[in-house]
């Protein structure tokens, strides 16, 4: 099946430093990403969807500024938090849509900041 | 607007009992259905789905009925094993080009031997 990569699988950063994540299709073609973020024992709340060639569109309450969303290519999208804050501390899943409209996941980025 | 509404848990089974976790949804057209499930410390893996009415979605040994009148797609399996321990979510999509999917809460299962 179709399978999607992200990197890093864990980070933890300082406070005002930014963490780039990024999520890869790896053996097809993406017209479309999705950034959702998780909290514990809570379900996925979606943060944007990312098309490529195009800006990124952001759900309501995620600021565009923070969470900086680049789909360069069909197959590699990148979630940045700039000047991160503990309160950014979670774990960040992608997802990728196939031609087939069928989303897949990555493994997930859990990120900690001190 | 579009939701999707899980039963709370954490279910706790004894292995080989009967699984049922129900999921109801509100949608704003024909959405596709679908049971993602996932892991201890791993992502989210696609279960099984189904696209219209009436649809049966089936995948190692879990299935789920989208019924369209009552607005539910609640999974069951006959028999679970220790194996099966995760978090079942429940989610929709609506069939439109470069929609994400919205999800339930999700719902922990824990089985014991």
């Amino acid at each position: 099946g179709a399978v999607v990569s992200q990197h890093p699988s864990r980070v933890i950063c300082k406070s005002g430093t930014s963490v780039k994540i990024e999520c890869r299709s790896l053996d097809f073609q993406a017209t479309t990403m999705f950034w959702y973020r998780q909290f514990p024992k809570k379900s996925l709340m979606l943060m944007a969807t990312s098309n490529e060639g195009s800006k990124a569109t952001y759900e309501q309450g995620v600021e565009k500024d923070k969470f900086l969303i680049n789909h360069a290519s069909l197959t590699l999208s990148t979630l940045t938090v700039t000047s991160a804050h503990p309160e950014d501390s979670s774990f960040y899943i992608c997802s990728a849509k196939d031609l087939s409209e069928t989303q897949y996941f990555g493994p997930g980025t859990r990120l900690l900041v001190l | 607007g579009n939701s999707v509404t899980q039963m709370e848990g954490p279910v706790t089974l004894s292995e080989e009992a009967f699984l049922t976790i129900n999921c109801t949804y509100t949608a704003t057209g024909y959405p596709s259905l679908f049971w993602y499930v996932q892991y201890p410390g791993e992502g989210l893996q696609l279960l099984l789905k189904a696209t219209k009415a009436d649809d049966k979605g089936s995948n190692k040994g879990f299935e789920a009925t989208y019924r369209k009148e009552t607005t539910s797609f609640h999974l069951e399996k006959g028999s679970v094993q220790v194996s099966d321990s995760a978090v079942y979510f429940c989610a929709l999509t609506l069939n439109q080009a470069g929609t994400a999917l919205i999800f339930g809460k999700g719902t922990t299962l824990s089985v014991s031997s």
